[in-house]
């Protein structure tokens, strides 16, 4: 079956330390996109990528980055200048030239201990 | 800024009920105009989109009215029921393949 995967499912990270996320899709979709999602803050984007080798920042993207060096793949990185990590990840896809809903994945709970 | 308003942010509605969640949004060149469902701990599903040419779309149950010189779009879910029970986003972008400017959700409650 063709889907988003997200890994891990929950992630606690030390003061300090960058974590990767995961988001691998088989829908062959062009573009991919990272929500972060708090409480009473509906998702807002962090980054998106409509082609491989090429991203670019969405609305919160200071503290983050990723990479787009395979079609299939859009890790996120949340680096130790990300000063409120705490919240629920969203990997998102889409295909692009029509009327086309994104696809989520089930998302990544990070925690900061 | 929030280019997309949403509400109510919460919203209880008897089982047979409708229920009604409205946005609004500023950017006249948006030109998409999904809503997504979310349970508790999963990622959102579409649900319903429309276009700005069209001003209403019906799927089954649930259905978006559009007015355009409002620039305002409401989804109506009829005949309610317990499983319904979800946070609804609506969202808007400058085409399907855009990244889509979310609304803050409402989180409905459908009582037996």
């Amino acid at each position: 079956d063709g889907g988003i995967t997200q890994s891990p499912k929950y992630l606690f990270r030390k003061e300090g330390q960058n974590v990767t996320l995961s988001c691998e899709q088989n829908l062959n979709h062009d573009a991919m996109y990272w929500y972060r999602q708090d409480p009473g803050q509906g998702l807002r984007l962090i980054y998106y990528s409509q082609i491989v080798n090429d991203f670019q920042k969405g609305d919160i993207a200071e503290g983050y980055s990723v990479s787009r060096e395979k079609k299939e793949s859009f890790p996120l990185t949340v680096t130790s200048a990300q000063k409120n990590p705490t919240a629920f990840y969203l990997c998102a896809s889409t295909r692009t030239g029509g009327d086309y809903g994104y696809t989520f994945g089930s998302g990544t709970r990070l925690t900061v201990v | 800024q929030q280019q997309v308003k949403q509400s109510p942010q919460s919203l209880i509605v008897q089982k047979g009920g409708i229920s009604i969640i409205n946005c609004a949004y500023e950017n006249t060149a948006f030109d998409y105009f999904p809503w997504y469902q979310q349970f508790p701990g999963k990622g959102p599903a579409l649900l319903i989109a429309i276009r700005p040419d069209v001003s209403e779309k019906k799927e089954g149950r649930f259905t978006i009215s559009f007015n355009k010189s409002a620039k305002q779009f409401s989804l109506h879910i009829m005949d309610s029921q317990p499983g319904d029970s979800a946070t609804y986003f609506c969202a808007a972008s400058l085409n399907s393949g855009y990244a889509l400017n979310f609304g803050k959700g409402t989180s409905l409650l459908v009582t037996p």
